[in-house]
């Protein structure tokens, strides 16, 4: 069955630096893998999804993800952040045939002014 | 599109009490799902849909929970003689899956349960 690792609980960064997320997954096979953000109060939104191609995938919100099957690691990146990017972040993977979408336990993104 | 609504925002109820909520997907949307999240962890899949058919159920849920989609649009999400355990954030999502290609969930903002 699939399974994704988020190993960072919580980022600290300060605005204007870069940032990148990690996430790894285990799945037999290539899989369909996503970011989500879950703002407080908000509902959970999709940032960007990989399903085959190039492996470096642009997101909403100038966020970027690069698929990387020899470390089996899918991490998210964004160049500048902004204090609004405080939020926690979701990886998420989906099965090829398999519906089912499995979250990892999220990484809560804080930002310093 | 008006988004996936959920019903109740908010439940209170005290242990052994039976809860149902709702949730109305994204209406062209074939496929809905029930996620269940608490403090500081990820959305835990519980169960998914196509049209009517219930094609999964985790294996984590046990038989107090049950999910309906009877006519393929809304579906309910029953829990009976809840637990203090049970307390969580209750999320459905939909999508419309095309073909092989795999579609965007869209989250309602969730039914947050509590169990006195």
């Amino acid at each position: 069955a699939q399974s994704v690792t988020q190993p960072d609980i919580h980022i600290t960064v300060s605005e204007g630096a870069s940032l990148e997320l990690r996430c790894n997954y285990s799945y037999g096979a290539t899989p369909y893998l996503f970011w989500y953000v879950q703002s407080p109060g908000q509902g959970l939104q999709l940032l960007l999804k990989y399903f085959s191609g190039d492996t470096l995938v642009q997101g909403i919100k100038g966020f970027e993800a690069e698929f990387k099957r020899s470390q089996s690691s899918f991490n998210l990146r964004k160049p500048s952040v902004h204090w609004s990017d405080a939020a926690e972040y979701f990886c998420a993977v989906g099965a090829t045939r398999d519906d089912k979408i499995i979250f990892g336990k999220g990484t809560r993104l804080h930002i310093l002014p | 599109d008006t988004g996936v609504s959920q019903n109740p925002r908010h439940k209170i109820t005290k242990r052994g009490q039976n809860v149902t909520f709702r949730c109305d997907p994204i209406s062209e949307h074939n496929r809905l799902y029930w996620y269940r999240q608490t403090l500081g962890q990820g959305p835990e899949f519980l169960t998914y849909f196509q049209n009517e058919a219930q094609l999964e159920k985790s294996r984590l849920l046990s038989d107090r929970f049950s999910a309906e989609r009877p006519k393929g649009s809304f579906s309910t999400l029953e829990i009976q003689r809840t637990e203090q355990g049970d307390s969580a954030m209750y999320l459905c999502a939909s999508s419309q899956n095309r073909g092989g290609a795999r579609e965007k969930l869209f989250f309602g903002s969730g039914t947050q349960l509590s169990v006195l």
